[in-house]
């Protein structure tokens, strides 16, 4: 089965730098990669999906990659905020409408 | 707009005790619905997922289970909760550009 792997320890980064999440899939590759925001107590928010066929996408200040080569994808955050700090969360699924596999989630701390 | 709503937010039940966690969605129609669940500093771990009404389909073993009695509701219960059963339950659905979630029930068993 599919494992998403994140980097499990928090990354301290100070207000107006780039940060730059990790996430590695294990087994084949998936026909999505999708980014979720989540805050202490909630669900996670929706930010970003990425297909297989797709190289990189933005949203605003987020850049996503998706590598298959690598089996990975790379999250940034440029000119991040304190209002960034949050837990970053990845997830895959094989199919549009199929169940999603999620990572442990990497924590971010964006410092003033 | 689309909408999910979960209640409740927060729970605290004896172990042995029966749950019943409500999940409804409003603003679409046969909706693909999901239950997850999170550990403690830990990933989402799904549990359930139904694409209809009656139709329910179980990712892990345990002692929970799940129905949909309506289109747009989704229920996740259990006869006798154990400790291990303690956790943040979220209840999600499928859109056209990801999942929404609803706020979530933590759950702690005593």
């Amino acid at each position: 089965s599919q494992k998403i792997e994140q980097n499990s320890e928090a990354l301290n980064i100070q207000e107006g730098k780039t940060a730059t999440l990790t996430c590695n899939y294990t087994n084949y590759s998936p026909a999505y990669l999708q980014w979720y925001r989540q805050d202490p107590g909630r669900g996670p928010v929706f930010l970003l999906l990425i297909r297989e066929n797709e190289k990189e996408k933005r949203k605003e200040r987020l850049k996503v990659t998706f590598d298959t080569t690598l089996k990975q994808s790379l999250f940034h955050i440029t000119a991040s905020q304190p209002a960034d700090s949050a837990t970053y969360l990845c997830a895959a699924s094989e199919a549009a409408g199929n169940k999603l596999t999620f990572g442990g989630g990497t924590r971010v701390l964006v410092k003033p | 707009s689309q909408t999910i709503h979960q209640w409740p937010a927060t729970l605290v039940q004896p172990v042995g005790s029966p749950l019943s966690l409500e999940c409804t969605v409003e603003g679409t129609s046969n909706p693909n619905l999901y239950w997850y669940r999170q550990a403690a500093g830990r990933g989402l771990q799904l549990l359930f997922y139904s694409v209809g009404i009656g139709q329910i389909s179980s990712e892990v073993p345990q002692n929970l289970s799940a129905s949909r009695p309506q289109d747009r509701q989704f229920i996740l219960s259990s006869k006798k909760l154990l400790l291990s059963d303690s956790g943040f339950y979220l209840c999600a659905w499928l859109g056209n550009y990801g999942y929404t979630f609803g706020s979530g029930t933590r759950l702690t068993v005593v």
